[in-house]
Protein backbone atom coordinates (compact mmCIF):
# COMPACT_ATOMS: atom_id res chain seq x y z
CA UNK A 1 0.00 0.00 0.00
CA UNK A 2 1.07 3.79 0.06
CA UNK A 3 3.75 4.30 2.54
CA UNK A 4 6.34 6.50 3.63
CA UNK A 5 9.72 5.61 4.67
CA UNK A 6 12.48 7.90 6.52
CA UNK A 7 15.77 6.91 8.05
CA UNK A 8 15.13 6.37 11.82
CA UNK A 9 16.80 7.07 14.87
CA UNK A 10 18.71 10.31 16.14
CA UNK A 11 21.06 12.86 14.05
CA UNK A 12 23.42 14.72 15.68
CA UNK A 13 25.01 17.86 14.71
CA UNK A 14 26.43 21.26 15.56
CA UNK A 15 25.28 24.38 15.22
CA UNK A 16 25.57 25.65 11.27
CA UNK A 17 26.33 22.04 9.80
CA UNK A 18 24.63 20.55 7.09
CA UNK A 19 21.23 18.82 7.42
CA UNK A 20 19.87 16.09 5.63
CA UNK A 21 17.33 13.84 6.51
CA UNK A 22 16.24 10.85 3.75
CA UNK A 23 12.26 9.95 2.61
CA UNK A 24 10.78 7.87 -0.01
CA UNK A 25 7.54 6.99 -0.86
CA UNK A 26 5.90 4.08 -2.55
CA UNK A 27 2.80 5.03 -4.68
CA UNK A 28 1.12 4.16 -8.06
CA UNK A 29 0.02 8.23 -8.16
CA UNK A 30 1.07 11.73 -6.88
CA UNK A 31 0.42 12.69 -3.72
CA UNK A 32 1.04 15.73 -1.70
CA UNK A 33 4.26 15.37 0.21
CA UNK A 34 4.80 16.68 3.65
CA UNK A 35 7.52 17.58 6.21
CA UNK A 36 6.44 17.75 9.65
CA UNK A 37 8.17 18.92 12.82
CA UNK A 38 7.37 18.72 16.43
CA UNK A 39 9.27 20.46 19.15
CA UNK A 40 8.91 18.71 23.00
CA UNK A 41 5.56 18.41 24.06
CA UNK A 42 3.75 20.02 21.19
CA UNK A 43 1.92 18.14 18.52
CA UNK A 44 3.61 18.05 14.92
CA UNK A 45 3.66 21.37 13.01
CA UNK A 46 3.70 21.57 9.03
CA UNK A 47 7.28 22.63 8.05
CA UNK A 48 6.38 22.27 3.91
CA UNK A 49 4.53 20.63 1.41
CA UNK A 50 4.66 19.77 -2.36
CA UNK A 51 1.47 19.03 -4.18
CA UNK A 52 3.41 19.02 -7.94
CA UNK A 53 5.91 16.60 -8.55
CA UNK A 54 9.55 17.78 -9.34
CA UNK A 55 8.34 21.01 -7.37
CA UNK A 56 10.17 22.16 -4.07
CA UNK A 57 9.38 23.49 -0.96
CA UNK A 58 11.03 25.65 1.15
CA UNK A 59 10.43 27.12 4.95
CA UNK A 60 12.94 28.51 7.61
CA UNK A 61 15.46 27.73 5.66
CA UNK A 62 14.31 24.31 4.95
CA UNK A 63 14.17 22.38 1.43
CA UNK A 64 12.63 19.86 -0.04
CA UNK A 65 12.19 18.68 -3.54
CA UNK A 66 9.76 16.00 -4.82
CA UNK A 67 11.16 14.14 -7.14
CA UNK A 68 9.53 11.97 -8.99
CA UNK A 69 12.27 9.94 -10.54
CA UNK A 70 13.15 8.81 -7.11
CA UNK A 71 10.46 8.79 -5.90
CA UNK A 72 11.70 10.62 -2.80
CA UNK A 73 11.62 14.21 -0.85
CA UNK A 74 14.54 14.41 0.96
CA UNK A 75 14.90 17.30 3.72
CA UNK A 76 17.61 19.61 3.39
CA UNK A 77 19.02 22.83 5.79
CA UNK A 78 22.27 24.43 4.76
CA UNK A 79 22.79 25.22 8.69
CA UNK A 80 21.18 24.39 11.23
CA UNK A 81 20.77 26.00 14.83
CA UNK A 82 20.17 24.56 18.18
CA UNK A 83 16.20 25.93 17.28
CA UNK A 84 16.42 23.11 15.21
CA UNK A 85 16.01 20.69 17.60
CA UNK A 86 13.05 18.41 17.17
CA UNK A 87 11.42 15.25 15.66
CA UNK A 88 11.16 15.74 11.76
CA UNK A 89 8.21 13.29 9.73
CA UNK A 90 7.60 13.18 6.02
CA UNK A 91 4.05 12.77 5.19
CA UNK A 92 1.90 11.85 2.06
CA UNK A 93 -1.80 12.86 1.64
CA UNK A 94 -4.36 9.48 0.31
CA UNK A 95 -5.90 10.35 -2.93
CA UNK A 96 -8.52 12.22 -1.36
CA UNK A 97 -6.30 14.62 0.53
CA UNK A 98 -8.19 14.10 3.83
CA UNK A 99 -6.04 11.68 5.76
CA UNK A 100 -2.16 12.01 6.25
CA UNK A 101 0.49 8.82 6.39
CA UNK A 102 3.39 9.80 8.27
CA UNK A 103 6.96 8.51 8.27
CA UNK A 104 8.60 7.25 11.55
CA UNK A 105 10.35 9.82 12.74
CA UNK A 106 13.71 11.26 12.63
CA UNK A 107 14.96 13.20 15.99
CA UNK A 108 17.44 15.78 15.20
CA UNK A 109 20.02 17.17 18.25
CA UNK A 110 22.03 20.04 17.70
CA UNK A 111 24.59 21.01 20.30
CA UNK A 112 25.32 24.68 20.62
CA UNK B 1 -4.61 32.30 13.60
CA UNK B 2 -5.81 28.41 13.54
CA UNK B 3 -5.56 26.70 16.89
CA UNK B 4 -6.54 23.34 17.90
CA UNK B 5 -6.43 22.96 21.99
CA UNK B 6 -5.98 19.08 23.23
CA UNK B 7 -7.38 18.49 27.01
CA UNK B 8 -6.36 17.09 29.33
CA UNK B 9 -2.37 17.27 28.39
CA UNK B 10 -1.51 14.31 30.36
CA UNK B 11 -3.76 11.62 32.19
CA UNK B 12 -3.58 8.60 33.65
CA UNK B 13 -5.54 5.64 34.21
CA UNK B 14 -6.24 2.36 35.67
CA UNK B 15 -6.17 -0.33 33.57
CA UNK B 16 -9.98 -1.52 32.36
CA UNK B 17 -11.16 1.90 32.62
CA UNK B 18 -12.03 4.41 30.15
CA UNK B 19 -10.78 7.82 29.46
CA UNK B 20 -12.10 10.88 27.69
CA UNK B 21 -10.62 13.20 25.44
CA UNK B 22 -11.19 16.63 23.93
CA UNK B 23 -10.17 18.66 20.85
CA UNK B 24 -11.42 22.73 20.63
CA UNK B 25 -10.91 24.40 17.26
CA UNK B 26 -10.25 27.87 17.51
CA UNK B 27 -10.04 30.53 14.79
CA UNK B 28 -11.43 28.39 12.14
CA UNK B 29 -14.22 26.02 11.67
CA UNK B 30 -13.40 22.40 11.68
CA UNK B 31 -15.28 20.02 9.42
CA UNK B 32 -13.23 17.22 9.33
CA UNK B 33 -10.94 16.13 12.88
CA UNK B 34 -8.96 13.15 12.37
CA UNK B 35 -7.68 11.39 15.57
CA UNK B 36 -4.12 10.09 15.58
CA UNK B 37 -2.42 8.11 18.27
CA UNK B 38 1.32 7.60 18.69
CA UNK B 39 2.29 4.76 20.42
CA UNK B 40 6.04 4.43 21.88
CA UNK B 41 8.83 4.21 19.74
CA UNK B 42 6.13 4.45 16.95
CA UNK B 43 5.04 7.16 14.34
CA UNK B 44 1.36 8.28 14.14
CA UNK B 45 -1.15 5.88 13.26
CA UNK B 46 -4.83 7.46 11.99
CA UNK B 47 -7.56 5.83 14.76
CA UNK B 48 -10.73 7.42 12.42
CA UNK B 49 -11.98 10.50 10.15
CA UNK B 50 -14.68 12.27 11.46
CA UNK B 51 -16.18 14.39 8.82
CA UNK B 52 -19.23 17.09 10.71
CA UNK B 53 -22.66 15.43 8.74
CA UNK B 54 -20.86 12.19 7.71
CA UNK B 55 -20.50 8.78 9.26
CA UNK B 56 -17.50 8.20 11.26
CA UNK B 57 -14.68 5.91 9.43
CA UNK B 58 -12.85 4.38 11.29
CA UNK B 59 -9.08 2.88 10.48
CA UNK B 60 -8.18 -0.97 10.60
CA UNK B 61 -7.43 -2.05 13.91
CA UNK B 62 -9.59 0.66 15.16
CA UNK B 63 -13.39 0.32 15.96
CA UNK B 64 -16.02 2.87 17.15
CA UNK B 65 -16.99 0.19 20.29
CA UNK B 66 -13.33 0.93 21.44
CA UNK B 67 -12.50 4.47 20.52
CA UNK B 68 -16.17 6.24 20.32
CA UNK B 69 -15.67 9.93 18.84
CA UNK B 70 -18.18 12.65 18.98
CA UNK B 71 -17.76 15.28 16.71
CA UNK B 72 -20.77 17.29 17.60
CA UNK B 73 -20.30 20.64 15.45
CA UNK B 74 -17.45 22.77 14.10
CA UNK B 75 -15.49 24.00 17.16
CA UNK B 76 -15.44 20.67 19.01
CA UNK B 77 -14.25 16.49 19.18
CA UNK B 78 -14.39 14.33 21.64
CA UNK B 79 -12.98 10.53 22.00
CA UNK B 80 -13.40 7.89 24.05
CA UNK B 81 -10.82 5.54 25.06
CA UNK B 82 -12.91 2.63 26.36
CA UNK B 83 -11.63 -0.19 28.88
CA UNK B 84 -8.09 1.05 28.50
CA UNK B 85 -5.42 -1.31 28.49
CA UNK B 86 -1.44 -1.42 28.48
CA UNK B 87 -1.54 -1.14 24.64
CA UNK B 88 -3.12 2.13 24.74
CA UNK B 89 -0.82 3.95 26.37
CA UNK B 90 0.49 6.74 24.02
CA UNK B 91 0.42 10.04 22.56
CA UNK B 92 -3.20 10.87 21.06
CA UNK B 93 -3.64 13.48 18.66
CA UNK B 94 -6.35 15.77 16.93
CA UNK B 95 -6.00 16.98 13.76
CA UNK B 96 -8.74 19.34 12.42
CA UNK B 97 -9.38 21.13 9.21
CA UNK B 98 -11.77 23.51 7.39
CA UNK B 99 -12.02 21.24 4.11
CA UNK B 100 -13.96 23.64 2.69
CA UNK B 101 -11.34 25.61 2.21
CA UNK B 102 -9.34 24.62 -0.76
CA UNK B 103 -5.81 23.74 -0.14
CA UNK B 104 -6.28 23.78 3.89
CA UNK B 105 -4.12 21.44 5.73
CA UNK B 106 -4.81 19.91 8.94
CA UNK B 107 -3.30 21.58 12.29
CA UNK B 108 -2.63 19.56 15.26
CA UNK B 109 -3.15 20.03 19.21
CA UNK B 110 -0.24 19.18 21.51
CA UNK B 111 -1.78 15.92 22.15
CA UNK B 112 -2.89 13.73 25.22
CA UNK B 113 -0.47 11.23 26.68
CA UNK B 114 -2.56 8.02 27.92
CA UNK B 115 -0.79 6.22 30.82
CA UNK B 116 -2.39 3.26 32.24
CA UNK B 117 -1.31 1.42 35.09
Amino acid sequence: GDSVTQMQGQVTLSEDDFLFINCTYSTTWYPTLFWYVQYPGEGPQLLLKVTTANNKGISRGFEATYDKGTTSFHLQKASVQESDSAVYYCARSNSAGNKLTFGIGTRVLVRP
Amino acid sequence: GALVYQYPRRTICKSGTSMRMECQAVGFQATSVAWYRQSPQKTFELIALSTVNSAIKYEQNFTQEKFPISHPNLSFSSMTVLNAYLEDRGLYLCGARDQRQGNSDYTFGSGTRLLVI
